[in-house]
């Protein structure tokens, strides 16, 4: 069966400073693999996704960047925290079989950010 | 373009009674649409979807949903509310097999006891 993994669990971190969330799948293969941000009181903002190694779609211009550096591994980084950055961050990946994707996404356990 | 409305921001009903989350959608295209629902500080877990096939689509937990073209509406509903469904629920839309998922803006149901 399929697992996916977010960590940390929850963060603080100053602003200004560095950040870095990881999110791994386990139990298929090149997955579509999706960043979320949930901010305090409101939906879901899809931030980034990708259908591939290196290939990264972003969806919303921030001060935050994504990776795909292995085929079930997704991070999310950025060089200076903002204030505006705290929220929760769910990773979430999709079927992607014979160049056709699925619209089902299964998410992660999420980070929670606070910066101060 | 896509979208989802929930009608409700929060809902609060008594253990036991029937729930009714509403849900309208927008779409051009023929949608596929899912029902969500998160747990304070959880990820999100997938309780039904529909693909176009049967309107009436059941889920985990007891809860079902009904698409209906006329109306544009996807409206989650439980026969009898337990305690363990509090939480927040998104009704969420997507077109064709494009890999984007719209969600709506979420309804937090309570039960009280």
């Amino acid at each position: 069966s399929q697992t996916i993994h977010q960590w940390p669990a929850t963060l603080v971190q100053p602003v200004g400073s560095p950040l870095s969330l990881e999110c791994t799948v386990e139990g298929t293969s090149n997955p579509n693999l999706y960043w979320y941000r949930q901010a305090a009181g409101r939906g879901l903002q899809l931030l980034f996704y990708s259908v591939g190694i290196g290939q990264i779609s972003s969806e919303v211009p921030q001060n935050l960047s994504a990776s795909r550096p292995q085929d079930r591994q997704f991070i999310l980084s950025s060089k200076k925290l903002l204030l505006s950055d705290s929220g929760f961050y769910l990773c979430a990946w999709s079927v992607q079989e014979g160049g056709r994707s699925y619209n089902e996404q299964f998410f992660g356990p999420g980070t929670r950010l606070t910066v101060l | 373009a896509q979208s989802v409305t929930q009608l409700d921001s929060h809902v609060s009903v008594s253990e036991g009674t029937p729930v009714l989350l509403r849900c309208n959608y927008s779409s051009s295209y023929s949608p596929s649409l899912f029902w969500y629902v998160q747990h304070p500080n959880k990820g999100l877990q997938l309780l039904l979807k529909y693909t176009s096939a049967a309107t009436l689509v059941k889920g985990i937990n007891g809860f079902e949903a009904e698409f209906k073209k006329s109306e544009t509406s996807f409206h989650l509903t439980k026969p009898s509310a337990h305690m363990s469904d509090a939480a927040e629920y998104f009704c969420v839309v997507s077109e064709g097999y494009g890999n984007k998922l719209v969600f709506g803006a979420g309804t937090i149901l309570r039960v009280k006891s």
